[in-house]
């Protein structure tokens, strides 16, 4: 069974860093762009980020640019978000997703960025 | 960057009802659009890719259309459990975006 499970969410200060992890399972990870989506409380979805299969081509949408780094390691079938910087106006449940076209989503991490 | 819109912003049917989301882009984007349901607190599942293809296990009564800058999402026989909100999602390039959603409930 093709399985994504998110990780590290909670709660930071504005200004704080947060690493999310996904892990990836039932299929061949280090084949796969991943990405990631968040979803503010009430609101609608937005692309974050994507990554190529061997890492080497990463794409951000322009809020996270400079602040956001995702990474992977095919070793470990998991994928990575580093989130520096923290504004209010990144509280969302953040999910990762297979592939650029997002066929399979994880369950969400919550992150919450409040003083 | 490619500016996705649907329409309605909410709908409200019957049981058996059919009912029509459609997506528009603002370039085109071939047939490289996909259909997602999500109900309240649960993840995003895809219903249909590549404009038309509905995926596994997902019911025949969901149907997409369309390429270039207009899609359509049909469900041709509503159901209770069709209840939720409906987004589209441009995977033609990157940064890649979703339409802002269409909420579906039941009379």
């Amino acid at each position: 069974e093709v399985q994504l499970v998110e990780s590290g969410g909670g709660l930071v200060q504005p200004g704080g860093s947060l690493r999310l992890s996904c892990a990836a399972s039932g299929f061949t990870f280090s084949t796969s762009w991943m990405s990631w989506v968040r979803q503010a409380p009430g609101k609608g979805l937005e692309w974050v980020a994507s990554i190529k299969q061997d890492g080497g081509d990463k794409y951000y949408v322009d809020s996270v640019r400079g602040r956001f780094t995702v990474s992977r390691d095919n070793a470990r079938n998991s994928l990575y978000l580093q989130m520096n910087s923290l504004r209010a106006e990144d509280t969302a449940v953040y999910y990762c997703a297979r592939y650029g076209t997002m066929d399979i989503w994880g369950q969400g991490t919550l992150v919450t960025v409040s003083s | 960057d490619i500016q996705m819109t649907q329409s309605p912003s909410s709908l409200s049917a019957s049981v058996g009802d059919r009912v029509t989301i459609t997506c528009r882009a603002s370039q085109g984007i071939r047939n490289d659009l996909g259909w997602y349901q999500q109900k309240p607190g649960k993840a995003p599942k895809r219903l249909i890719s590549a404009a038309s293809s509905l995926q596994s296990g997902v019911p025949s009564r969901f149907s997409g259309s369309g390429s270039g800058t207009e899609f359509t999402l049909t469900i041709s026989s509503l159901q209770p459990e069709d209840s939720a909100t409906y987004y589209c999602l441009q995977n033609n390039s990157f940064p890649r975006t979703f339409g802002p959603g269409t909420k579906v409930d039941i009379k």
